[in-house]
């Protein structure tokens, strides 16, 4: 099975950078997703982590180390609608299940 | 390209009731997804067909609650009798060939059961 941890709740304030960090304990890891999912709407894909380092997609970015278990997603430059739940979900074991863990509620504030 | 719809969007119901949620994938996707997520958490996987065959049900609750994917395209999910602690959000999701892949979500269904 998979344990996946992050903060329930974060603030941050427009223009600023935020990283919301996400630890995992799991057998047979394969990769590590992030999605976005604000209020009321489906999670829609942010990042998907299989090796090791800092992947970059404009504003948003994700880290993985696989040895601490161990991933964050790092926005930059916020703007109110980055206001939503960030889910961090694990992929492991031969048919790659994902588990996703609670989410984590941003609100960005003027 | 259409993504994956669901229907009805939401539903209210009375405990004991039966209901039925709808999802079309998108075209071509082989795996499919049911998700249930209460208010406040993450998506909680309920069933994964690859195809017509369903190859991870372990969380689903067996008594109540029952799938198809008739032809490996659309899919039903049912739950009979509801109860209270059903109210969710049931969501669908898909992805083109293996699990692990980017899932694509559907806009969900809402379930009241009062």
């Amino acid at each position: 099975g998979q344990n996946i941890d992050q903060p329930t709740e974060m603030t941050a304030t427009e223009g600023a950078i935020v990283q919301i960090n996400c630890t995992y304990q799991t057998s047979g890891f394969n990769g590590l997703f992030w999605y976005q999912q604000h209020a009321g709407e489906a999670p829609t894909f942010l990042s998907y982590n299989v090796l090791d380092g800092l992947e970059e997609k404009g504003r948003f970015s994700s880290f993985l180390s696989r040895s601490k278990g161990y991933s964050y997603l790092l926005l930059k430059e916020l703007q109110m609608k980055d206001s939503a739940s960030y889910l961090c979900a694990g992929s492991s074991g031969g048919y790659q299940k994902v588990t996703f863990g609670t989410g984590t509620k941003l609100q960005v504030i003027p | 390209e259409a993504g994956v719809v669901q229907s009805p969007r939401y539903k209210i119901i009375e405990k004991k009731q039966p209901v039925a949620f709808w999802c079309n994938p998108i075209s071509g996707h082989n795996t499919l997804y049911w998700y249930r997520q209460n208010l406040g958490q993450g998506p909680e996987l309920l069933i994964r067909y690859e195809n017509e065959e369903a190859v991870d049900d372990s969380q689903l609750p067996k008594d109540r609650f029952s799938a198809e994917r008739l032809k490996g395209v659309d899919s039903t999910l049912k739950i009979q009798p509801a109860e209270l602690g059903d109210s969710a959000v049931y969501l669908c999701a898909s992805s083109p060939g293996q699990a692990g892949e980017t899932q694509y979500f559907g806009p969900g269904t809402r379930l009241l059961v009062l």
